[in-house]
């Protein structure tokens, strides 16, 4: 099974809106990534954080990192309709030589 | 500066033929990966090399082989496709292993 889980599987939102997604995941981690997909192409990175980091921005993003919970946020602010794409979580296992094991996604539109 | 190349970018193959996949990075990184990413579906790790001359099975290693045939290069070989193995696959790279990784455009593998 996958170490992480996004939450939503998909999101609907107008321009202008703010745009949070989810992360859970199982075991213990070095770090955090998110990644974009704009349809049908490759994986962009946006952000990484590490197990010791509790919050961290990047323009318009701002990640969070809860690791007693085991779960982390993106929050996308004011919303552009070329941020619709899919966003994965990833994550870099502690436990095992894999690394980066990605979650299934969030699915995200922004209506203009 | 291309960054990760991937080749090809489609394929049909007919059950029980085999191929190479290619992948080279031009970034000096140690680590690279590979993925298959099947429709609606996020990433599944397939295997994944720390460095040359090193490699590990992944998620779902069943029915591929790979070469880190140098720095630059690493194949992923489906020595008898199925149509299970119809997927997109991407090659990825990162400085070290759970960095932040850099990721080609793609193979659209079809196996009919």
């Amino acid at each position: 099974s996958q170490q992480g889980e996004e939450d939503p599987q998909a999101l609907s939102i107008q321009e202008g809106e703010n745009a949070t997604m989810n992360c859970s995941y199982k075991t213990s981690i070095n770090n955090l990534q998110w990644y974009r997909q704009n349809s049908g192409r490759g994986l962009v990175h946006l952000i990484l954080i590490r197990s010791n980091e509790r919050e961290k921005h990047s323009g318009r993003l701002r990640v969070t990192l809860d690791t007693s919970k085991k779960s982390s946020s993106l929050l996308i602010t004011a919303s552009r309709a070329a941020d619709t794409a899919s966003y994965f979580c990833a994550t870099d296992r502690m436990d095992s030589s894999y690394k980066l094991i990605f979650g299934s996604g969030t699915r995200l539109l922004v209506r203009p | 500066n291309a960054g990760v190349t991937q080749t090809p970018k489609f394929q049909v193959l007919k059950t029980g033929q085999s191929m190479t996949l290619q992948c080279a990075q031009d970034m000096n990184h140690n680590s690279m990966y590979w993925y298959r990413q099947d429709p609606g579906m996020g990433l599944r790790l397939i295997y994944y090399s720390a460095s040359e001359g090193t490699t590990d099975k992944g998620e779902v290693p069943n029915g591929y082989n790979v070469s880190r045939l140098n720095k630059r290069e690493f194949s992923l070989r489906l020595e008898s496709a199925a149509p299970s193995q119809t997927s997109v696959y991407f090659c990825a790279s990162s400085e070290e292993g759970g960095a932040e990784a850099f990721f080609g455009q793609g193979t659209r593998l079809t196996v009919v």
